[in-house]
Order: structure tokens, then C-alpha cells, then sequence
């Protein structure tokens, strides 16, 4: 089945350490790949996007991304965390054989200690 | 530019109610969706709407239905509400036409609760 997998539900870094979210995805087609963000109390907000080309992306807010399509997988890392990071993360990915309708992973909770 | 809008904000319902969460977008998007976020599930797709005039189930559309009533609006509505269905709803667009366009925008989201 496709699928889009998050294995860490949830994550506690200590401020200005580095941080690093895992996604593996399961689909046949090429995926196109991101990263949502939300805040407590808020909607998604978009961090970055894989398409094609460069499979080091950059993002809003200091994050990058990496697809690595051996492993089916697109990481979200941060090289130094900071308190307004907080929030959960979610990754998603569309393909073709989905009709581009976007699937989202379940999500997993940053917390991040002083 | 206000982007996505959803309302109500917040809702209250008791079992067998039914109402309508309205959704307007205003970036000339052709696809919209209805999805519910649970806790450790995620956002699951309810209804999506490719273009107007179109509307399709997603995973979970039971207890569900929607109107694509012109461009802009993308409304949901739960004709018996049932505790099942207490959740927070996000309706999202996006502009389709291509793997560029395929970013999605999103309201703020419905809270909604079934007593």
C-alpha cells in the first residue's frame, strides 16, 4: 500500500542543538515530496519542496531536507534548534498514481528544552 | 491576500446535528480538500474537489459531504454528527496543472466537537 511513514511520533532536542525528522515513503511513481510545519493552534505551513533536480533543498526558517531515493526517504534536519521551532511536523508527498492529491504522514512533536 | 478561510473557528455540536463548515480561497486555485487531523493520524483526505464542478471521496468520507459551489467555495457538510466526528478539519487548495503546482495552502482549521 502507499504510504508515508514518520517513525518518531515525538522528539525533544535541547535548544541550539541539531535536530533531524524522518520520512520514508512508499509509492511506485516519482513522489514530490514536503515538509509541512504547525504551530499550536495554527494551520500548515510550508517548509520546503522536492520536485526534482538538487536533492538537498532548502526551506524556510533555516531547514533543509534531503531525498534520497534509494531509501525512500526525505529527512528534515536543522542545524541548530531554536524555542520557536516547537511545533509538529508533518511530511507529505503527491504522485501521479495519487492523482497529486496530497498524503500526509502522522506527524511528530518537537519539543525543545531550554 | 487572504489566502484560505474557513469558518467557523470553533463548533460545538450535539450527536445528531448537522452543519456546514464553509471554505473560500481566493488565489484562483482549481483543486480544494477537506481533510481531518486526529492525534498520531495525521491529516487524512475526506473529499477533494480537482476543478470546479468535480468532486471525489477520499480516505475518509463517510458521514461526509461536500459542494464545490463555484471556484472559490469548497463547503463540508455532516448531516448527523456523531462523536466519531469530533476532530479539527483543514481545507486546503492548490493551483494543479502540473507537479510545480501541486503546493497546497491551508486555512486555519475548524475545531470542531461532537457531544
Amino acid at each position: 500500500a502507499q504510504s508515508v511513514t514518520q517513525p518518531d511520533i515525538h522528539i525533544t532536542v535541547s535548544e541550539g542543538a541539531s535536530l533531524e525528522l524522518r520520512c520514508n515513503y512508499s509509492y511506485g511513481a516519482t513522489p514530490y515530496l514536503f515538509w509541512y510545519v504547525q504551530s499550536p493552534g495554527q494551520g500548515l505551513q510550508l517548509l520546503l519542496k522536492y520536485f526534482s533536480g538538487d536533492t538537498l533543498v532548502q526551506g524556510i526558517k533555516g531547514f533543509e531536507a534531503e531525498f534520497k531515493r534509494s531509501q525512500s526517504s526525505f529527512n528534515l534536519r536543522k542545524p541548530s534548534v531554536h524555542w520557536s521551532d516547537a511545533a509538529e511536523y508533518f511530511c507529505a508527498v503527491v504522485t501521479r498514481s495519487n492523482d497529486y492529491k496530497l498524503s500526509f504522514g502522522a506527524g511528530t512533536t518537537v519539543t525543545v528544552r531550554a | 491576500n487572504a489566502g484560505v478561510t474557513q469558518t467557523p473557528k470553533f463548533q460545538v455540536l450535539k450527536t445528531g446535528q448537522s452543519m456546514t463548515l464553509q471554505c473560500a480561497q481566493d488565489m484562483n486555485h482549481n483543486s480544494m480538500y477537506w481533510y481531518r487531523q486526529d492525534p498520531g493520524m495525521g491529516l487524512r483526505l475526506i473529499y477533494y474537489s480537482a476543478s470546479e464542478g468535480t468532486t471525489d471521496k477520499g480516505e475518509v468520507p463517510n458521514g461526509y459531504n461536500v459542494s464545490r459551489l463555484n471556484k472559490r467555495e469548497f463547503s463540508l457538510r455532516l448531516e448527523s454528527a456523531a462523536p466519531s466526528q469530533t476532530s479539527v478539519y483543514f481545507c486546503a487548495s492548490s493551483a494543479k496543472g502540473g507537479p510545480m503546482n501541486t503546493e497546497a495552502f491551508f486555512g486555519q482549521g475548524t475545531r470542531l466537537t461532537v457531544v
